[in-house]
């Protein structure tokens, strides 16, 4: 039962360019939104994250859209270096009965950036 | 900055041994949980802590995990007897508040291989 989906295994993107990452929800109950990067052989490093009363955050080089109606979010990093080059995980979290917030993370998608 | 160490980095055991993985979360962090990722999949929910008891459990921790939390630094994850499908890479993460806006910290991990 996958409630969080990451469609895009692997993403390749120019230098400069933009890149967008989505991920797609199932669980209405879901409240809270995060994206995390990962290097290999590191630990998750939070990126962002977005409230479900709000549909979109910005922090510099990246923004996150939320669309609650669609059940989609996603992240843009604009522009594009090669050091964003990693594993990006949407996750999502829900505050109701018997969750203290534990994460739900996507399968994640490898991004590229090529100089 | 203020980072979850996790030790050892790697761990191969034999199956149906006991296995303890060790964390040291940042100090003034009240919320721990562990997550794993087996190899090419997602990060998996498995455990999260507060207050010195288990807030919240997913079906993976069953009666051969434990957590602990020994000596107010520490934070560990006991597999009693391990089997071949615990082999995964395993994630100690802390944060100061329940639903940060700042996403939790991860630690580097700690492979677990069980032969």
């Amino acid at each position: 039962d996958q409630q969080v989906k990451q469609n895009s295994p692997s993403l390749s993107v120019q230098e400069g360019r933009i890149s967008i990452l989505n991920c797609d929800y199932t669980n209405s109950m879901f409240d809270y939104f995060l994206w995390y990067k990962k290097y290999p052989a590191e630990g998750p490093t939070f990126l962002i994250s977005i409230s479900s009363i709000k549909d979109k955050n910005e922090d510099g080089r990246f923004t996150v859209f939320l669309n609650k109606s669609a059940k989609h979010l996603s992240l843009h990093i604009v522009p594009s270096q090669p050091g964003d080059s990693a594993v990006y995980f949407c996750a999502a979290s829900a505050d109701y009965g018997g969750s203290q917030g534990n994460l739900i993370f996507g399968k994640g998608t490898k991004l590229s950036v090529k100089p | 900055e203020p980072e979850v160490t996790q030790t050892p980095s790697h761990q191969v055991t034999q199956m149906g041994q006991e296995v303890i993985l060790r964390c040291v979360p940042i100090s003034n962090h009240l919320y721990f949980y562990w997550y794993r990722q087996i190899l090419g999949q997602k990060v998996e929910f498995l455990v999260s802590f507060y207050n010195n008891e288990i807030s919240e459990k997913s079906e993976i921790f069953d009666d051969q995990f434990s957590v602990e939390r020994p000596d107010g630094s520490n934070f560990t994850l006991k597999i009693r007897s391990t089997k071949l499908e615990d082999s995964a890479m395993y994630f100690c993460a802390s944060s100061l508040n329940f639903r940060t806006n700042y996403g939790y910290t991860f630690g580097s991990g700690t492979r677990l291989t069980v032969v």
